[in-house]
């Protein structure tokens, strides 16, 4: 069925390096795809968005990127901060539907 | 301008019982999207609502069920729970019907099943 997964359950970075998170969607019909970050007790928070006709997308500090040939996303974050220790998920939508298929999740540790 | 607001925080219930979990969308937002956040897993798709009716259910029993009311706050029921119902259950509001903009969670509701 569809699926979003992310390739590794834990990442351990130093503070002040660049961080990369990596996900692979199964769904090519999707045309919109999202990184969220889930503190602790909290809800995703929107970090960064980009759509299927866009290969990479900067915000403040992090960076998107889509490679639809191998259905591949990524999150890199530079200097990477203590507040950015969460669980970092990608989600993906298409069709104009109101349904995000979400991944498993990616944990980030920042280490001072 | 409010965000999403979802009571209670945290709910302790029996098996067999029954719950109703609250949802207060976004100022603006006419839709309302609710999903379940197993320990250590992303977000599933329950339903969404938009103008008070169902729009678009994902792999959830009839036991799961929800309303939506005239100022788009939104209800999300549970009947004869099970101990695999325990979950953090979050609420989405957006300004359309689609969920590739402007897609706002709320903290969620803590449910815990014993």
């Amino acid at each position: 069925g569809e699926s979003v997964g992310l390739h590794l359950p834990t990442l351990s970075v130093q503070e002040g390096d660049n961080s990369i998170i990596n996900c692979a969607y199964s769904n090519s019909a999707s045309d919109y795809f999202i990184w969220y970050k889930q503190e602790s007790g909290k809800g995703p928070q929107f970090i960064i968005d980009i759509r299927s006709n866009m290969d990479k997308r900067q915000g403040q500090r992090v960076t998107v990127l889509l490679n639809k040939t191998v259905k591949h996303l990524s999150l890199q974050i530079a200097a990477t901060q203590p507040g950015d220790s969460a669980v970092y998920f990608c989600a993906e939508t298409g069709g104009n539907t109101g349904k995000l298929i979400f991944g498993q999740g990616t944990t980030l540790q920042v280490k001072p | 301008e409010t965000g999403v607001t979802q009571s209670p925080t945290h709910l302790i219930k029996t098996r067999g019982q029954q719950v109703t979990l609250r949802c207060s969308s976004q100022s603006g937002h006419n839709t309302v999207s609710w999903y379940q956040q197993a320990l250590g897993q992303g977000p599933q798709f329950i339903f969404q609502y938009y103008r008070e009716e169902e729009n678009g259910r994902g792999n959830f029993p009839p036991r799961f069920s929800g309303l939506q009311f005239p100022n788009y706050s939104s209800e999300l029921n549970v009947n004869a729970l099970e101990l695999d119902d325990s979950a953090l259950y979050l609420c989405a509001s957006s300004p359309t019907l689609w969920a590739n903009y402007g897609y706002t969670f709320g903290s969620g509701t803590r449910l815990t099943v014993v």
